[in-house]
């Protein structure tokens, strides 16, 4: 699977929009963009994917972009729940290792 | 509530014991897999299942076996455990291999080989 770059940390105001970037680069036509966060002690927790259009769920957006080498998550309105290690993983799912390949994830800090 | 359910949620062993993670889905779904987490760092897979009688290797499969008798059931077993397998473990499921509905996890087994 292709590599993705995020940021170690961000930090953002409660009832702000956030926008956490990934960076890929290396994306090839048939990988998926997952977002998965992780909140403290607990397992990772699906959030949103994409191949090319963005989507959106009750949860959070995601803005592809158009040659596909970058995504953006969009937390529309933070909360202090929202403060979680969140990864973006590319995932084709026609091949490839198996499972998602984790990296290091965006830390996101939440101010009240 | 439906999901992944993982026992126990703390688990201290000495070097050498054996033991088992045990993990059980309700949603019928056919992929289950075992990640552990070291820290600071990203989840790493040890081993999967595409369905019942069906398992295969993932990234560190070194010190751990699976068996998958059920759809249900997925139990990770160390047969002799070592401090490096010391970590917090995930058992995750989908309803396909390809994952594309998402996965889900469980809440994890913190392990500590002493």
């Amino acid at each position: 699977d292709a590599k993705t770059t995020q940021p170690n940390s961000m930090e953002s105001n409660e009832e702000e929009p956030v926008h956490l970037p990934c960076n890929h680069s290396t994306i090839s036509g048939t990988d998926y963009i997952h977002w998965y966060r992780q909140l403290p002690s607990q397992g990772p927790e699906y959030v949103i994917h994409g191949l090319t259009s963005n989507v959106n769920n009750r949860m959070a957006s995601l803005a592809i972009a158009e040659d596909r080498k970058s995504s953006t998550l969009i937390l529309h309105r933070a909360t202090l729940r929202d403060a979680a290690v969140y990864y973006c993983i590319l995932r084709d799912p026609g091949g490839g290792a198996d499972g998602l390949t984790f990296g290091k994830g965006t830390h996101l800090i939440i101010q009240p | 509530n439906a999901g992944v359910t993982q026992t126990p949620k703390f688990q201290v062993l000495k070097t050498g014991q054996s033991m088992t993670l045990q993990c059980a889905q309700d949603m019928n779904h056919e992929y289950m897999s075992w990640y552990r987490q070291d820290p600071g760092m990203g989840l790493r897979l040890i081993h999967y299942s595409v369905g019942a009688g069906i398992t295969d290797q993932g990234e560190v499969p070194n010190g751990y076996n699976v068996s998958r008798s059920t759809t249900e059931d997925f139990p990770l077993r160390l047969l002799s455990a070592a401090p490096s397998q010391t970590s917090v473990y995930f058992c995750a499921s989908s309803y396909s291999r390809a994952g594309g509905l998402g996965y889900t996890f469980g809440s994890g087994t913190r392990l500590t080989v002493v």
